[in-house]
């Protein structure tokens, strides 16, 4: 079956960088992209990226661009997530989440919803 | 960039109550609009895509329709564990930029 499965929480200071990683199996990893969401406390979602786990190509949410980096290791079916010069409203969990089949393809590239989801992981940045 | 609202933001309905929530795209979307639904403490859940189709799984009493700017999600008949917040997503853009509705919380009167 289908699982992503996120690294644990971090506590960061601000300033300092954290990298999330999202460990994919059940699926061919290449096959589906993967984008981040982001939920702070008591918030809605927010969504900060998607990378192409078949090329690595990415588009990150133009709040986020120049902070967020995100890269997959194919050899391990992993998805990371750096994010860098961290505040106090970054506080947040942090999920992965897989495109589903169900997609439209617009200029060779598959959009999709997101059926499957990682446990999510806390980031708290705190003096 | 599309921004997506809800309304209402939150309601309060009784059990059997017909439950309906509103999303609306600033642009044209046709219907590439999903439904989610996050239980207090959980992952978000993917019940509606393509504007109208029930995901694997999902109780037939969700029901999705709408085109274009406007969408609604439908709960037949309200149930203790439909208790959630309900977002909408659209994801019609290349490249991908995938904007969450703000929410709307489904709480038991």
């Amino acid at each position: 079956q289908v699982q992503l499965v996120q690294s644990g929480a971090e506590v960061k200071k601000p300033g300092a960088s954290v990298k999330v990683s999202c460990k994919a199996s059940g699926y061919t990893f290449t096959s589906y992209g993967i984008s981040w969401v982001r939920q702070a406390p008591g918030q809605g979602l927010e969504w900060m990226g998607w990378i192409s786990a078949y090329n690595g190509n990415t588009n990150y949410a133009q709040k986020l661009q120049g902070r967020v980096t995100m890269t997959t290791d194919t050899s391990t079916s992993t998805a990371y997530m750096e994010l860098r010069s961290l505040r106090s409203d970054d506080t947040a969990v942090y999920y992965c989440a897989r495109d589903s089949p169900e997609g439209i393809t617009i200029f060779g590239v598959v959009i999709a919803p997101f059926d499957y989801w990682g446990q999510g992981t806390l980031v708290t940045v705190s003096s | 960039d599309i921004q997506m609202t809800q309304s209402p933001s939150s309601l309060s309905a009784s059990v059997g109550d017909r439950v309906t929530i509103t999303c609306r795209a600033s642009q044209g979307i046709s219907n590439y609009l999903a439904w989610y639904q996050q239980k207090p403490g959980k992952v978000p859940k993917l019940l509606i895509y393509a504007a109208s189709t029930l995901q694997s799984g999902v109780p037939s009493r969700f029901s999705g329709s709408g085109s274009g700017t406007d969408f609604t999600l439908t709960i037949s008949s309200l149930q203790p564990e439909d208790v959630a917040t309900y977002y909408c997503q659209k994801y019609n853009s290349a490249p991908p930029i995938f904007t969450f509705g703000p929410g709307t919380k489904v709480d038991i009167k």
